[in-house]
């Protein structure tokens, strides 16, 4: 079963537009920690936020927030007055204590396109 | 500090030949592991190593694919003999040793094999 479910493969909008990347996991753990990486088209992976299971609190970082809902399982992604350079693929990745050292379950990603 | 170190950054090589991929982990760093994307399956773990050992290298696709840490500062992935089919962009990626520390990648090898 996928552990981590990224339903949009691609999403555009133009740029200044708000656009909310979803991501939804599985897991029968109790303990488990969930990150967000973006890969801009040069390829490399870039660590962005990484969320444990207990806090549930909500996070702003700039024009990026994310928003951490256990009754639903999802850890969305909201990025405010999107730019050009936000333009990416973005993965949601879970890793579970049952596991154990920090395998991280990648979601499919969410292509981002910010259109001037 | 550095971020982690892959080398080469693009490899093109015929079928048949044998190819090392290079990684160089973020110093103080405990863990290490390799993953490979491609377009039909995404990113996958292929292996890791904690404090130098292999832990897990359930996700190595076959006996051609092998993995080396040989110290804490580097590691090789090596495929041999290579196939069409291995063409993909490998990440090296490193954390700290528990399993709630982040892992930090590398910029990645992209590996066409003709």
């Amino acid at each position: 079963a996928q552990k981590v479910t990224q339903a949009q493969t691609e999403i555009s909008v133009v740029e200044k537009e708000d656009v909310t990347l979803d991501c939804v996991y599985e897991t029968r753990d109790t303990t488990y920690y969930l990150f967000w990486y973006k890969q801009p088209p040069s390829g490399e992976l870039v660590f962005l936020i990484r969320r444990n299971s207990f806090d549930e609190q909500n996070e702003i970082s700039g024009r990026y927030s994310w928003n951490f809902q256990k009754s639903t399982s999802s850890f969305n992604f909201t990025i405010t007055a999107s730019q050009v350079v936000d333009s990416a693929v973005y993965f949601c990745a879970l890793s579970e204590a049952v596991t154990g050292a920090n395998n991280l379950f990648f979601g499919t990603g969410t292509r981002l396109t910010v259109i001037p | 500090d550095a971020g982690v170190i892959q080398s080469p950054r693009h490899e093109v090589t015929e079928m048949g030949q044998e190819v090392t991929l290079r990684c160089k982990p973020i110093s103080g760093h405990n863990s290490l592991f390799w993953y490979r994307q491609t377009m039909m399956r995404g990113l996958e773990l292929l292996i890791y190593f904690n404090n130098n050992v292999p832990i897990d290298d359930s996700g190595m696709p076959e006996d051609r694919f092998s993995a080396k840490m040989p110290n804490a500062s580097f590691s090789t992935l090596k495929i041999q003999p290579s196939e069409p089919r291995d063409s993909a962009v490998y990440f090296c990626a490193s954390s700290g040793q528990g399993w709630t520390d982040t892992q930090y990648f590398g910029p990645g090898t992209r590996l066409t094999v003709l």
